[in-house]
């Protein structure tokens, strides 16, 4: 079965630290994968993806990803974090073969960055 | 350029009444994307549907639940005789009639509770 697996429910970070959200993944074929974020009562934003190519992908607001197929993960990273970054991250991956919207998601992961 | 609009934002049900949700897309944007969002949950798939033509429905429960996205107007999303499982937040997005999903926007989404 086709899933995506965030397994932080909450990563805490220092503002100017580095972090790091988990993304790991399991799908039959080729995977597309996606992270998105929510701040508080918004509608999710696209932060980057990847199709093919580079294993590193680079996004929005200085995020990037790092696509590693023998450990199934896609796992989210900012150099310096910001206050501002606080929020929901979702991950997700879509089956090529599926229909263009049928993205699964992970649960989310809350980041929180203290000054 | 408005977003994707998503009315009523909060809607509250007695069960066995029936809700209807609904979705503006973006301007220009011809494919709509219904999911779901149970508490503690990531967002779960439902349907996508372009003008007229419902595309992939496999996320769509078998009873009660059915959508539309007619010609002109909004998409629906319909509940019959709701239940309290039913509660939840409904999310929809829309992409243009070109290029890969990851276009997609969000809407802020509704949140649907079931009394």
């Amino acid at each position: 079965a086709q899933s995506v697996a965030q397994p932080e429910d909450q990563v805490n970070v220092a503002e100017g630290n580095p972090l790091t959200v988990k993304c790991t993944y399991s799908v039959s074929g080729n995977p597309y994968l996606f992270w998105y974020v929510q701040y508080p009562n918004r509608g999710l934003q696209f932060l980057l993806k990847y199709i093919t190519g580079d294993n590193l992908v680079k996004g929005s607001y200085g995020f990037e990803a790092e696509f590693n197929k023998s450990q199934t993960s896609f796992h989210l990273k900012k150099p310096s974090a910001l206050v501002s970054d606080s929020a929901l991250y979702f991950c997700a991956v879509r089956d090529k073969r599926g229909s263009q919207g049928n993205l699964i998601f992970g649960k989310g992961t809350k980041l929180s960055v203290k000054p | 350029n408005a977003g994707v609009m998503q009315n009523p934002r909060h809607l509250v049900r007695r069960r066995g009444q029936e809700a209807r949700l609904r979705c503006s897309p973006m301007k220009g944007h011809s494919h709509v994307y219904w999911y779901r969002q149970l508490p503690e949950e990531g967002l779960k798939f439902m349907v996508y549907l372009q003008k007229e033509n419902i595309i992939d429905e496999s996320g769509m429960p078998k009873e009660r639940f059915s959508a539309e996205f007619p010609k002109e107007g909004p998409s629906i999303l319909r509940i019959q005789q709701v239940v309290r499982g039913d509660s939840a937040a409904y999310f929809c997005a829309s992409s243009p009639p070109t290029g890969e999903f990851t276009e997609a926007f969000f809407g802020q989404g509704t949140r649907l509770t079931v009394v």
